[in-house]
């Protein structure tokens, strides 16, 4: 159980275009997804919180127009990276809770975005 | 502000049993995670703790100190499918996860 998904795995984008990464609780509901981002060799950085029907809470110095999240359903959260530049270029990876504990975090298994 | 330490790389051989430490300056602490990731892949969670203590899983455990802000992974019988990065990771009372740097572990034969 506790399936996350995420699709596509890789993406490749042409700078100045918009990519929109799904995550997906498969076998639960997830009140509550959360945005990371990780560099090479590097920690999981923390973008942005979404609750289900609600505005995304997004973390100091994340740009909320260029990274949009929409978390419509208990299962399905989108990233979309606007107006995609080669430093936007990193492993993007959604992580979702469902239960009532907090440290219950089952994370997807990330999206490979390079921006050329 | 929120900072966590863990030494950048181990090395260790098979059989053989490693300790990865973690150290935590955070506000409104609930407790320490840790997550193993292989290259490429998704983090997978290894275990939790809100007590201070001894946490054991099969080959591996888990300790936290609260008044000392410190905790450790324990690995032993260590097996080659354990060489990943290991990452320690806060949750704070904002339902969040702050993770440390990672601890990329190398086993050899």
């Amino acid at each position: 159980g506790a399936v996350v998904s995420q699709h596509p795995s890789r993406v490749i984008c042409k700078s100045g275009t918009s990519v929109k990464i799904e995550c997906r609780s498969l076998d639960f509901q997830a009140t509550t997804m959360f945005w990371y981002r990780q560099f090479p060799k590097k920690s999981l950085m923390l973008m942005a919180t979404s609750n289900e029907g609600s505005k995304a809470t997004y973390e100091q110095g994340v740009e909320k127009d260029k990274f949009l999240i929409n978390h419509a359903s208990l299962t399905l959260s989108t990233l979309t990276v606007t107006s995609a530049h080669p430093e936007d270029s990193s492993f993007y990876i959604c992580s979702a809770r469902g239960g009532q504990k907090a440290y219950e975090q089952y994370f997807g298994p990330g999206t490979r975005l390079t921006v050329t | 502000g929120q900072s966590l330490e863990q030494p950048s790389e181990v090395t260790a051989v098979e059989g053989a049993i490693v300790q990865i430490n973690c150290t935590y300056q955070t506000s409104g602490f609930y407790g320490l995670s840790w997550y193993q990731q292989h290259d490429g892949g998704a983090p997978t969670f290894l275990s939790y703790n809100a007590l201070d203590g001894l946490e054991e899983t099969g080959r591996f455990s888990s300790f936290l100190s609260r008044s000392d802000s410190y905790g450790y992974l324990l690995l032993q019988e260590l097996q080659m499918k354990d060489s990943a990065s290991y990452f320690c990771a806060v949750l704070n009372q904002g339902g969040k996860l702050i993770f440390g740097q990672g601890t990329e572990l190398s086993v050899k034969p």
